[in-house]
C-alpha cells in the first residue's frame, strides 16, 4: 500500500525551513527518502529504521515515528540545490519491496 | 563504479510495436527492481528480482509485459505489443540486499505513438 505524503507542493525563498510529511496505514521496518530533480532519477537521501531515529544529512534531517508510522524530513535554511521532488518510500521487512509515496514537489526561490 | 546503466534513453514507437529495455545493475548487487514513472500514477513498483530470481511481479500491469534476469549483470523488460498507455520513463534500480538503498539508473523514456 502507498504511503501518502504531504504536502504535495512548497515553495519557499532561499533560507526558509520546510516539512515534508509521510504516512503509512501499516506497520513499517524502515523509511527511505529520495530527492529527485527535473528530467533526473531519484537519489537516495536517508534510511531511517523503526526505533524512532533521527538523522542527518547536512541541513537536512528526518525522523521516523514508529508508532504513528510517520517519518517526516525537515529541510533548514533551503537552498536553490534543495529544488526538486522528494519521495518517500516504506518497506515492511527487511529485503522486502520499496513502494514509493506520491511525492512532494518542493520549490526554492532567490 | 559505472552505476546502473540502462538503455535505451529514448525510445519511439509506434502502438503494437515490440519493446525491449535494459539494465545493466551495480557490479555486486543482488536485488534489481523496475519501477514506471508517470505524472499521473507517480513511482510504481512493476518488478523486483532477488539473485536472479523474481520475487514480486504483481505491479507487472498486464500479460503484455515481461521481465528476465538471465544473469547477475543484465535485466530486460519487454512490452508487447505497445501501448500509448505505456508512454512513460521507465527506471532500473539496483541494491544490496536486505538493506534496499536503491541506486537507480537514468531511465528510459517510452513514448507510444
Amino acid at each position: 500500500q502507498q504511503p501518502v505524503q504531504s504536502p504535495q507542493a512548497v515553495i519557499l525563498r532561499e533560507g526558509e525551513d520546510a516539512v515534508i510529511n509521510c504516512s503509512s496505514s501499516k506497520a513499517l521496518y524502515s523509511v527511505h527518502w529520495y530527492r529527485q530533480k527535473h528530467g533526473e532519477a531519484p537519489v537516495f537521501l536517508m534510511i531511517l529504521l523503526k526505533g524512532g531515529e533521527q538523522k542527518g544529512h547536512e541541513k537536512i534531517s528526518a525522523s521516523f515515528n514508529e508508532k504513528k508510522q510517520q517519518s517526516s524530513l525537515y529541510l533548514t535554511a533551503s537552498q536553490l540545490s534543495y529544488s526538486g521532488t522528494y519521495f518517500c518510500g516504506t518497506e515492511r521487512g527487511a529485503g522486502n519491496m520499496l513502494t514509493f509515496g506520491g511525492g512532494t514537489r518542493l520549490m526554492v526561490k532567490p | 563504479d559505472a552505476g546502473v546503466i540502462q538503455s535505451p534513453r529514448h525510445e519511439v514507437t509506434e502502438m503494437g510495436q515490440e519493446v525491449t529495455l535494459r539494465c545493466k545493475p551495480i557490479s555486486g548487487h543482488n536485488s534489481l527492481f523496475w519501477y514506471r514513472q508517470t505524472m499521473m500514477r507517480g513511482l510504481e513498483l512493476l518488478i523486483y528480482f532477488n539473485n536472479n530470481v523474481p520475487i514480486d511481479d504483481s505491479g507487472m500491469p498486464e500479460d503484455r509485459f515481461s521481465a528476465k534476469m538471465p544473469n547477475a549483470s543484465f535485466s530486460t523488460l519487454k512490452i508487447q505489443p505497445s501501448e500509448p498507455r505505456d508512454s512513460a520513463v521507465y527506471f532500473c534500480a539496483s541494491s544490496l540486499a536486505p538493506a534496499n538503498v536503491l541506486t537507480f539508473g537514468a531511465g528510459s523514456r517510452l513514448t507510444v505513438l
